[in-house]
């Protein structure tokens, strides 16, 4: 079965600042891994997904994210933080199952931005 | 992407009763999901719901404590019945991206449920 770890319930860094968020996961076969965001009180929005090619994926909002197979890793970056990326975030592996995908969610980093 | 609705956005319920939770999408889908997330934690997939067929429930939950129904492509409903405390949750709907077939989903914006 597939497993996520996000390292850190919470992050904190100053506006301006870059942003990196941890995330490792297990799988036995090659992954498709997600990044997902939540705002107060709503749903889930993807950020970014990789799936194969290019392991350097980007996404909206300026975040970016790295596959690292050798380091079974996918930490999401963004160079200069804003108010507006205070938020939840998730990463996310997908894993197969009698034909279809269902996806396994890490515990979630909240990201505070201070002014 | 798919725009999906749910309904309601929240409710507060007394503990024994039932909630039926709605969830419809835009468009046609084979496949769709429904998550609970407790208070400061993350999602936990529920069960998984194909149009024509019973739900496949994940380990932990149960058809009698959560009936789904999926009765056509668009829709589908979830009840959290015999409600207690540790019901109140966040549950989300959600649906495979149609072009994907690597799991990307989409998410509705969930029901905030608080039991009493």
């Amino acid at each position: 079965a597939q497993s996520v770890t996000q390292l850190g319930s919470h992050v904190s860094v100053s506006e301006g600042a870059l942003v990196l968020l941890r995330c490792n996961y297990s799988s036995s076969v090659p992954p498709y891994l997600f990044w997902y965001v939540q705002y107060p009180n709503q749903g889930l929005q993807l950020l970014l997904k990789y799936t194969t090619g290019a392991t350097l994926v980007k996404g909206i909002n300026g975040f970016e994210a790295e596959f690292k197979k050798s380091e079974t890793s996918f930490h999401l970056t963004k160079p200069s933080a804003h108010m507006s990326d205070a938020a939840e975030y998730f990463c996310a592996v997908s894993d197969m199952n009698s034909g279809y995908s269902t996806l396994t969610f890490g515990k979630g980093t909240m990201l505070l931005v201070s002014p | 992407s798919a725009v999906i609705s749910q309904k309601p956005s929240r409710d507060i319920c007394q503990r024994g009763t039932s909630l039926t939770i709605q969830c419809q999408v835009d468009s046609q889908v084979t496949m769709m999901f429904w998550y609970r997330q407790q208070p400061g934690q993350s999602l936990t997939l529920i069960a998984t719901a194909n149009q024509g067929s019973e739900a496949t429930y994940e380990s932990g939950f149960v058809i009698d404590k959560f009936p789904i129904s999926r009765p056509n492509l668009t829709f589908s409903t979830l009840t959290v019945s015999n409600m207690s405390p540790e019901d109140s949750s966040i549950y989300l709907c959600s649906v495979e991206a149609r072009t994907s077939g690597m799991g990307e989903q989409f998410f509705g914006p969930g029901t905030r449920l608080t039991v009493l």
